[in-house]
């Protein structure tokens, strides 16, 4: 099994441009999260999936993001206009129904806005 | 929302030593996961604890699923230099049936060859 991959690895943009984050999740897995790190706050819940259909997206923190899932093997989460404040590292997890608790994490992108 | 607080921050040690960890909430969990980051790298589950009391193996790691059900433990015997990296607990919060996995701080594990 691959694992949950994600895209790019590293993305450096300005403030003010579009950013896109692609997820690819474990195949048959039925949830898909999103999540940002950073010192100050640590690994924080954006939005989550079942399904294809977004669940709960109260942790997205500005109308600047948006998350979208397509289809069960891929997921965007959306930056525009990006800012300063975004630079983090935002992972993608999957987990199934079955043990819908361990969530498996991608590689993360390192994003920086400057 | 309910929150996680691991203790210590930080640990240095030499290879070798044993290591404990914790973690305490001021509401119940009814399941713990214990995580492991490195560099540049993202969280990889260790262990995952459903029942209070519980504990469990994973080679040298072993996770305890505290009876108040607001605590767990993860012990590390004899560590190595791969030992090295961020260890977070975790568990979901939210309404039942929600799926919101919140984490600790972490804690930063150090080793001196």
């Amino acid at each position: 099994d691959a694992g949950v991959i994600q895209s790019p690895r590293h993305e450096v943009t300005e403030m003010g441009q579009e950013v896109t984050l692609r997820c690819k999740p474990i195949s048959g897995h039925d949830y898909l999260f999103w999540y940002r790190q950073t010192m100050m706050r640590g690994l924080e819940l954006l939005i989550y999936f079942n399904n294809n259909v977004p669940i709960d997206d109260s942790g997205m923190p500005e109308d600047r993001f948006s998350a979208k899932m397509p289809n069960a093997s891929f997921s965007t989460l959306k930056i525009q206009p990006s800012e300063p404040r975004d630079s983090a590292v935002y992972f993608c997890a999957s987990s199934f129904i079955g043990k819908r608790d361990e969530a498996f994490f991608g590689q993360g992108t390192r994003l920086t806005v400057v | 929302g309910q929150q996680l607080n691991q203790s210590p921050q930080s640990m240095f040690i030499q290879e070798g030593e044993d290591v404990s960890m914790n973690c305490t909430s001021s509401s119940i969990f009814n399941t713990w996961l214990w995580y492991k980051q490195e560099p540049g790298e993202g969280p990889v589950l260790l262990i995952a604890l459903y029942k209070a009391g519980e504990l469990t193996s994973n080679g040298r790691l072993t996770a305890q699923f505290g009876i108040t059900r607001k605590d767990s433990f993860l012990n590390i015997s004899a560590s190595i230099p791969s030992d090295v990296g961020i260890y977070f607990c975790a568990g979901p919060s939210g309404l039942q049936g929600a799926q919101k996995l919140v984490f600790g701080q972490g804690t930063r594990l150090t080793i001196n060859p």
